[in-house]
């Protein structure tokens, strides 16, 4: 079965480094979502991508973030400059074209954390 | 803004049914998801139901959507130790991409 895949399963780094966080989405898939969720806290939405641009995005996802669609396979998360407070588990996820459900596949995450 | 809450944890034993539970505020929500996510792995969809559907049934697992009292349900037939997770409760707008989750429910089984 087709699934989701993110690397690296975690990441240590040190505050004011920059982190690229990398996800497979499903093949067939063509909207892509970054989520995170802070240790203890809800999971929380950060931005969908779609056609080659940011097609929504949440308060979080602030002028430290970026996402890239670098070749026909990888999605990335960048974070610019990290603060203690981006420490958290990020989630990527993919769906087909909307229509029914529009169900989100997710990955298994990368652990992130800032010293 | 959206919010959807959850109880933190529920026990049961094995061979009983779980119910959990999940409240929503959206009144525009119109798909509600359920995802699990077990120790040190990521969210995996189990099922999901539109607002015009009242009940959805998918082997052990039977959703129950109240609309009018915003009011979700995941019971889990037949409950096995493998079902050892938390439970998300999930909603999304139409016109909206972002999913709103829950706090999750962990649901302890006991043999």
């Amino acid at each position: 079965e087709p699934e989701v895949t993110q690397t690296p399963s975690h990441q240590v780094t040190q505050m004011g480094q920059e982190v690229i966080l990398r996800c497979v989405p499903i093949s067939n898939h063509l909207y892509f979502y970054w989520y995170r969720q802070i240790l203890g806290q809800k999971v929380e939405f950060l931005v969908s991508f779609y056609n080659n641009e940011i097609s929504e995005k949440s308060e979080i996802f602030d002028d430290q973030f970026s996402v890239e669609r670098p070749d026909g396979s990888n999605f990335t998360l960048k974070i610019r400059s990290t603060k203690l407070e981006d420490s958290a588990m990020y989630f990527c996820a993919s769906s087909e074209i909307p229509g029914g459900g529009e169900t989100q596949y997710f990955g298994p995450g990368t652990r992130l954390l800032v010293l | 803004g959206e919010d959807v809450e959850q109880s933190l944890f529920l026990s049961v034993r094995e061979g009983d049914s779980s119910v959990i539970n999940c409240t929503y505020t959206d009144s525009s929500s119109t798909y509600l998801y359920w995802y699990k996510q077990e120790p040190g792995a990521g969210l995996q969809l189990l099922t999901y139901i539109f607002s015009n559907m009242d009940m959805k049934q998918d082997q052990r697992l039977t959703v129950l959507l109240n609309k009018k009292d915003k009011h979700l349900s995941l019971r889990i037939a037949d409950t096995q130790t493998g079902d050892s997770a938390i439970y998300f409760c999930a909603e999304r707008d139409k016109g909206r991409r972002a999913l709103t989750f829950g706090s999750g429910t962990r649901l302890q089984v006991q043999p």
